[in-house]
């Protein structure tokens, strides 16, 4: 079965600094593999995605994030933060391929901006 | 472009009330329909999919059951609520019959007291 692990519960940054979210997966094939981002008291939204080819890929709001198999990891990195970023973000892995979308969730890394 | 909606957007309800929430996809047919409860500091676990009119496959045992009566329209059920239902409910659909990205409604926050 799969699963995915965010360490980081709580990050703060100063605005205009960079910022690196970490999520590493477990699963046993090429994974596919999400960010979303979550305002409080709001649905996810899809920031980024991961099926094959380029391994770093750009999402929306200035994302980007890079999958390295060898580290079974999917970080999520953006170059300046913006206050408006502060949200909870979730990385999640799909089994994919023939099947249903069934993702698998991390817990979450809520991101505090200050200015 | 495709549209999901969930309601109510809040609920409390009394322990052992029935429960009924709704979600509707516009813009897509037979998509795949999913509801997801989450809890703080737990992320989301998903509760139901739906691949079709009447098709409903539940992933953990629990007080709620869904239905998809018409094919983009999924609702998650109770007959009597517990303390631990409270929650935020997320419905999401993804494009069918493969599609793997989901995307999500804006959820409802179920209060029961």
């Amino acid at each position: 079965a799969q699963s995915v692990t965010q360490p980081d519960i709580h990050i703060t940054v100063s605005e205009g600094a960079s910022l690196e979210l970490r999520c590493n997966y477990s699963y046993g094939a090429t994974p596919y593999l999400f960010w979303y981002v979550q305002s409080p008291g709001q649905g996810l939204q899809l920031l980024l995605k991961y099926f094959s080819g380029d391994t770093l890929v750009q999402g929306i709001k200035g994302f980007e994030a890079e999958f390295k198999r060898s580290q079974s990891s999917f970080n999520l990195r953006k170059p300046s933060v913006h206050w408006s970023d502060a949200a909870e973000y979730f990385c999640a892995v799909g089994a994919g391929t023939g099947t249903a979308s069934k993702l698998t969730f991390g817990t979450g890394t809520r991101l505090q901006v200050t200015l | 472009s495709q549209t999901i909606h969930q309601w109510p957007a809040t609920l409390v309800q009394p322990v052992g009330s029935p429960l009924s929430l709704e979600c509707t996809v516009e813009g897509t047919s037979n998509p795949n329909l999913y509801w997801y409860r989450q809890a703080a500091g737990r992320g989301l676990q998903l509760l139901f999919y739906s691949v079709g009119i009447g098709q409903i496959s539940s992933e953990v045992p629990q007080n709620l059951s869904a239905s998809r009566p018409q094919d983009r329209q999924f609702i998650l059920s109770s007959k009597k609520l517990l303390l631990s239902d409270s929650g935020f409910y997320l419905c999401a659909w993804s494009a069918p019959p493969f599609g793997q990205e989901q995307y999500f409604g804006p959820g409802t926050r179920l209060t029961v007291t």
